[in-house]
């Protein structure tokens, strides 16, 4: 079975600019959470769909956005990038949006904001 | 908000010694889950705890969550070079999974 999948892998971007990151789950799962990773920061919670709704949401900015398409796949976007904005952004598939559903995380789109 | 705090944010060891990093939760968690990092790569889950007191063992790995489940721990016993990396805790409680800061653990040889 596929692992999940995040494009692209890296991207470098201009402050003032717009961005759009894409996850592909494990088949079957319905469920895509995305993180914003940084040194000393861990993993902060942006937010979460399931079945293209959002189910839980993050203390972001509303610059940050995501959505959930019909497959499953989903997409964040951030608009307006900030120098702080540079940071990896992990997204994990699920089976179900309960806690105790295990996540499994792609290997991550890495951010630079100049 | 729930929040899990995790404790030490770092630590270095020499290989052969043991490592624990704990777990703490502002409120009562329905479960809870932890995941390592290797450097430069992504969480990969480890496993999961869901009963007051319950103890799970993985080789040198024992994970334990509190009898009150606010409060986890991963223990390893004579660390490897392989364990090295970041080790997070996740609490989980209505419908939502926070991840504490991590434990990077270092080790030498």
């Amino acid at each position: 079975k596929a692992g999940v999948t995040q494009t692209p892998r890296y991207l470098i971007k201009t402050r003032g600019q717009q961005v759009t990151l894409s996850c592909s789950p494990i088949s079957g799962h319905r469920s895509v959470s995305w993180y914003q990773q940084t040194p000393g920061q861990g993993l902060q919670f942006l937010f979460e769909y399931f079945s293209e709704t959002q189910r839980n949401k993050g203390n972001f900015p509303g610059r940050f956005s995501g959505r959930q398409f019909s497959n499953s796949r989903s997409e964040m976007n951030v608009s307006t990038l900030e120098l702080g904005d540079s940071a990896l952004y992990l997204c994990a598939s699920s089976l179900g949006w309960e806690s105790t559903y295990e996540q499994y995380f792609g290997p991550g789109t890495r951010l630079t904001v100049t | 908000g729930q929040q899990v705090m995790q404790i030490p944010q770092y630590q270095h060891v020499q290989e052969g010694e043991d490592f624990t990093t704990y777990c703490n939760s502002s409120t009562t968690l329905s479960n809870i889950q932890w995941y390592k990092q290797r450097p430069g790569g992504h969480p990969v889950f480890l496993i999961q705890l869901v009963k007051s007191g319950e103890v799970k063992k993985q080789k040198r790995l024992t994970f334990q969550f509190g009898e009150a489940k606010k409060n986890s721990s991963l223990h390893i016993t004579a660390t490897q070079t392989t364990d090295v990396g970041t080790y997070f805790c996740a609490g989980g409680s209505n419908y939502k999974l926070t991840f504490g800061k991590g434990t990077l653990l270092t080790v030498n040889p």
